[in-house]
């Protein structure tokens, strides 16, 4: 298995503003992933973190809102960009250890409230 | 696209008696299909995974089972314990790495 630490927690922004949340990983980790889950609703795949390029936006999702690095293979960050009150959800960070392994492990998730 | 229809309402029962959770798909079959718990304020935790080529899966008091037919899975739990009580997710395979995840169903065991 994996730890997963995700940083803020949570958080308690303004309007327009960014918020960066960070994942780490204990040990290299072949693919990373970030989730949006909104209250009472299941995760939502937001892209995944690719190390060294670009990542991987699914439908709905773009660079410009939701920038996201990986400069290692076991950190990863996602910024929330000019946010608005929709963007309030739990955003969190999951991994796949090994490339033949089918099984995500997840962090703890960082708690995003935008008044 | 894929779906997954996960009962909504919560399912209480008492300490002791087995849970039943379902979770129903759309259209193709995935490759294998994955069970989650989730407790308040915390990220899923993985319980269980099954393969297309299974039809049923075990782990202590957990068992799975899927049915490519009916496109169905359903997860139990015997012997419940309020411990159990938590939100469980069933996940999709949709090619490659690729996850869905239902909306999840609430459990809540009554000591």
């Amino acid at each position: 298995s994996a730890v997963i630490s995700q940083k803020p927690s949570r958080d308690i922004c303004q309007r327009g503003t960014s918020l960066t949340i960070q994942c780490q990983v204990d040990s290299q980790v072949t693919m990373m992933f970030w989730y949006r889950q909104q209250p009472g609703q299941s995760l939502t795949l937001i892209a995944t973190a690719n190390q060294g390029s670009e990542a991987t936006y699914e439908s709905g999702f773009v660079i410009d809102k939701f920038p996201i690095s990986r400069p290692n293979l076991t950190f990863s960050t996602l910024t929330v960009s000019n946010m608005s009150p929709e963007d309030s959800s739990i955003y969190l960070c999951s991994v796949v250890i090994r490339e033949w392994a089918d099984t995500q492990y997840f962090g703890p998730g960082t708690r995003l409230t935008v008044l | 696209s894929q779906k997954i229809e996960q009962n909504s309402e919560a399912l209480n029962i008492q300490e002791g008696k087995t849970a039943t959770l379902t979770c129903n798909y759309t259209n193709y079959s995935p490759a294998y299909l994955q069970w989650y718990r989730q407790d308040p304020g915390r990220g899923p935790v993985f319980l269980l995974l099954i393969r297309e080529n299974e039809k049923e899966k075990r782990k202590e008091r957990l068992k799975v089972t899927f049915d490519t037919t009916l496109k169905q899975s359903l997860f139990h739990i015997t012997a419940s314990q309020p411990a159990d009580s938590a939100t469980y997710l069933c996940a999709l395979n949709t090619g490659g790495f690729k996850t869905i995840f239902g909306a999840g169903t609430r459990l809540f065991v009554k000591a």
